[in-house]
């Protein structure tokens, strides 16, 4: 079993670049694909990166995804902020050796 | 369009037992890789997985609530029905249900898309 750490929150000026980090505790990053959610206030999550890098149509290509070996960790970049970037974002991944999905703890990123 | 929706109780006693429906559209859960799944947020807190079912019925759960969950298919109705049992005010949480689509033949590593709109399910006497 593993665990996905965020960081609690990260903010950010409009127009600038933020990256959020969803480090595995243990495991290798790269045994199983990360995702990334978008959950604004009151609403379901929403796929803004998938299998590590990939971007669903209709997510800007403002939003970037990566993950380094050195560090087992995932990150996702915005560039460009926007206001309506404002939101919790979850990394997730998968434990093959118990069919278990895993969400990171979350990062809610302030825009301002 | 694939549309998923979360239906049961908005209020459940402590020890009682929990049976939420997710209905869906826009898939079937008789094609092969397809996944249907559960996740539950608590207020103001993180999502959590709960538990899966497979095309071919196979039935995987949270670790750490497998000895209190169940989840079954009715693929002619395109729902999936997850109970809880045993519910604790800590169970109280926003319930998703969220398709799993197949990705090189599997669901098994994939991603949740769509999700449903949840279900907010409060635990109190």
């Amino acid at each position: 079993n593993f665990m996905l750490t965020q960081p609690h929150s990260v903010s950010e000026s409009p127009g600038k670049t933020v990256t959020i980090s969803c480090t595995r505790s243990s495991g290798s990053i790269a045994s199983n694909y990360v995702q990334w959610y978008q959950q604004r206030p009151g609403s379901a999550p929403t796929t803004v990166i998938y299998e590590d890098n990939q971007r669903p149509s209709g997510v800007p290509d403002r939003f970037s995804g990566s993950i380094d070996s050195s560090s087992n960790s995932a990150s996702l970049t915005i560039s460009g902020l926007k206001t309506e970037d404002e939101a919790d974002y979850y990394c997730q991944s998968y434990d093959s050796s118990n069919r278990n999905w895993v969400f990171g703890g979350g990062t809610k990123l302030t825009v301002l | 369009q694939v549309t998923l929706r979360e239906s049961g109780p908005a209020l459940v006693k402590p020890t009682q037992t929990l049976t939420l429906t997710c209905t869906f559209s826009g898939f079937s859960l008789s094609t092969s890789g397809m996944c249907v799944s559960w996740i539950r947020q608590p207020p103001g807190k993180a999502l959590e997985w709960l538990a899966l079912i497979d095309w071919d019925d196979d039935k995987y759960y949270s670790t750490s609530l497998k000895t209190r969950l169940t989840i079954s298919k009715d693929t002619s109705k395109n729902q999936v029905v997850l109970t809880m049992t045993n519910m604790d005010p800590v169970d109280t949480a926003t319930y998703y249900c969220a398709r799993i689509p197949a990705s090189g033949g599997s669901c098994y590593g994939s991603w949740f898309d769509p999700w449903g709109q949840g279900t907010l399910v409060t635990v109190s006497s």
